[in-house]
């Protein structure tokens, strides 16, 4: 049982690149979040799922767009790369107890 | 607009000493959650909250939650060194509307503790 993982751990880009981070969760759990952290600002809700085949908005979502065409995958896509989407990206999934569960997190540097 | 406001946000503790950190949201849920993340890693629940009065106690820490203040708190007990992390709290959006759904999380920005001898 591994949990929340999540791949790549480590990404550089450079401005108008493109990439897709990959969450996957083994729990069978319903909804599925992904967040990005910045220094000084907490945990911030970029989008997130109920259920499979269905995404929502979160506080930040723009230049992102995310798929959940699996229960078990969440993907979350940057079309366009750009300075300030340089973070720390966290996945997490909840099931029927509310707790949320977090994967380690992907450092991602745009440059 | 669901916000969370921590404070203090910043807390340095002396060991063996008593600390409380607050955690209060501006709309209506009872559904609140306690994490720690320790620097570099990813975050722990520590505390599910889903009640007005519930009450939660692990080791030296202690959650409640009161939904008609909106308000929760985390009070730590006697201050070791190893409690030094960054805390954060989180409140589940309730729905809005019948298209609306559970789900919607909103975090605090972190109280980040230093315990000292």
């Amino acid at each position: 049982n591994a949990g929340v993982t999540q791949t790549p751990k480590f990404r550089v880009l450079k401005t108008g690149q493109s990439m897709t981070l990959l969450c996957a969760q083994d729990m069978n759990h319903e909804y599925m979040y992904w967040y990005r952290q910045d220094p000084g600002m907490g945990l911030r809700l970029i989008h997130y799922s109920v259920g499979e085949g269905t995404t929502a908005k979160g506080e930040v979502p723009d230049g992102y767009n995310v798929s959940r065409l699996k229960k078990q995958n969440f993907l979350l896509g940057l079309e366009s790369a750009a300075p300030s989407q340089t973070s720390v990206y966290f996945c997490a999934s909840r099931g029927e107890t509310y707790e949320q569960y977090f994967g380690p997190g992907t450092r991602l540097t745009v440059t | 607009e669901l916000k969370v406001e921590q404070n203090p946000l910043f807390l340095s503790m002396q060991e063996g000493k008593n600390y409380t950190i607050y955690c209060n949201y501006s709309t209506t849920s009872d559904r609140l959650y306690w994490y720690r993340q320790d620097p570099g890693k990813s975050l722990e629940s520590l505390f599910v909250l889903l009640s007005n009065g519930a009450v939660k106690q692990e080791g030296r820490l202690m959650a409640s939650l009161d939904t008609k203040a909106r308000l929760s708190t985390l009070h730590i007990t006697a201050a070791v060194h190893d409690l030094s992390a960054t805390y954060f709290c989180a409140v589940d959006g309730a729905p809005r509307s019948i298209a609306d759904s559970w789900g919607k999380f909103q975090f605090g920005a972190g109280t980040q503790v230093v315990v000292t001898p």
